[in-house]
């Protein structure tokens, strides 16, 4: 199956610092892609869809001027935590799927690690 | 708004049964309803999609079933294995784009 990469794994940083992570997708050319942020024991919740080339989609009550998101090729979008809070840890996965369809597989990175001290 | 329910937070059952873990939605049918499997600290791999037009949907050791009457999905594994120990994941894409996923099962094989 196709691959999708998340840089990186874990990250461990100081309240107001920045962080930014990477989701490649290795073999295919990733038309869409998702972030996901998942807290202990919830399941996954979407963040924001981006497509390529163009603005990302938030969903409701995620700060879009928080959360920044580029998905500036086929096979990269980074979602950078500005001004990160302790109650920003959490688990933050990307997918990513080829084409807009719905019925689309979406593949999932190995999601990274996200500690704020 | 859609809430989706997966009917146990953990399921334990004996090497070599079946386990079958549920999932439940309110209001309206999803076009497709998919299942993924989640290990610990990593992120979901997809195992089956099930559109609302098919009844069963099968794969190796793997079943799942839609019945929208019930508005419920049942995934099955036959002869269960300790590997087979993970969270199970079901997830629903409607008429959008974006996938709501339920809140998992974690199922436990005991040999």
């Amino acid at each position: 199956g196709a691959v999708v990469s998340q840089h990186p794994s874990w990250v461990i940083c100081k309240s107001g610092t920045s962080v930014k992570i990477e989701c490649r997708s290795l073999d295919f050319q990733a038309t869409t892609m998702f972030w996901y942020r998942q807290f202990p024991k919830q399941s996954l919740m979407l963040m924001a869809t981006s497509n390529e080339g163009s603005k990302a989609t938030y969903e409701q009550g995620v700060e879009k001027d928080k959360f920044l998101i580029n998905h500036a090729s086929l096979t990269l979008s980074t979602l950078t935590v500005t001004s990160a809070h302790p109650e920003d840890s959490s688990f933050y996965i990307c997918s990513a799927q080829e084409g807009q369809e719905q019925n689309n597989e979406q593949f999932f990175g190995p999601g990274t690690r996200l500690t704020v001290l | 708004s859609q809430k989706i329910e997966q009917n146990s937070e953990a399921l334990n059952i004996q090497e070599g049964k079946t386990a079958t873990l549920t999932c439940n939605y309110t209001n309206y049918s999803p076009a497709y309803l998919q299942w993924y499997r989640q290990d610990p600290g990593r992120g979901p791999v997809f195992l089956l999609l099930i559109r609302e037009n098919e009844k069963e949907k099968r794969k190796e050791r793997l079943k799942v079933t839609f019945d929208t009457t019930l508005k419920q999905s049942l995934f099955h594994i036959t002869a269960s294995q300790p590997a087979d120990s993970a969270t199970y994941l079901c997830a629903f894409s409607g008429g959008y784009q974006k996938v709501t996923f339920g809140t998992g099962t974690k199922l436990q094989v005991i040999p």
